[in-house]
């Protein structure tokens, strides 16, 4: 997998967005950036995942550069419940071997 | 219904026992998966399985066996358990086995005495 570096934690203000950064400068043209989350003693969630373009979905955004070397992924309405460990993953293209690393821990505030 | 199910969710044993973790997915997905989260909070893969066949075996001792009787079912059986076996196991499923999301249980907390 490519290798991924997040920050260790960040802070959030309840109703604020989100903006957690990931840098994968060693990312081949053909893989994937996914985004997981894992909430206290639960098992990871998937949040999206993108190639080379924007993506929304109901939960997120993901925003990768143009020479796609680093990510940010976009809570845009904080709530206590998106507090957990954050985690972004570039698996080997052609294979679901995902690598979880350090992650963000990200602790939202009332 | 739960995605990805798997029991227990809780497991004390001795050292030196064999125990069986069991998972089912009704999401009708071809690839399931084992990860182990130990007390550092990393989580590794271990095992992963397409329609039955396995495909990725990690680096695990070979007393971990994982078993595949469908597509809905992966269970992991483990010999003569260690301390060092102490740790969070996730099984994990998706639709296929390339570029595409897993769905996770809740996990099975293993604790050996």
């Amino acid at each position: 997998d490519a290798k991924t570096t997040q920050p260790p934690s960040m802070d959030c203000a309840e109703g604020r967005a989100a903006n957690l950064p990931c840098n994968h400068s060693t990312i081949s043209g053909n893989e994937y950036v996914y985004w997981y989350r894992q909430i206290h003693s639960q098992g990871p969630q998937y949040i999206i995942h993108g190639l080379k373009n924007n993506e929304t979905n109901e939960m997120a955004s993901l925003i990768i550069t143009e020479d796609r070397k680093s990510s940010t992924l976009i809570l845009p309405h904080a709530t206590l419940r998106d507090t957990a460990v954050y985690y972004c993953i570039v698996p080997k293209a052609a294979g679901n071997k995902l690598t979880f690393g350090g992650g963000t821990r990200v602790l939202v505030k009332p | 219904d739960t995605a990805v199910s798997q029991t227990p969710k809780y497991l004390v044993t001795q050292m030196g026992n064999d125990k069986s973790i069991k998972c089912e997915q009704n999401l009708g997905h071809d690839t399931m998966y084992w990860y182990k989260q130990d007390s550092k909070k990393f989580l590794k893969i271990m095992f992963s399985y397409n329609n039955k066949e396995l495909i990725i075996n990690e680096t695990v001792p070979n007393r971990f066996s994982p078993k595949s009787p469908d597509k809905a079912h992966l269970n992991l059986h483990i010999n003569s358990l260690e301390l060092g076996d102490s740790a969070v196991y996730f099984c994990a499923s998706s639709r296929g086995a390339t570029n595409e999301k897993l769905f996770f249980g809740s996990g099975t907390q293993l604790s050996v005495l």
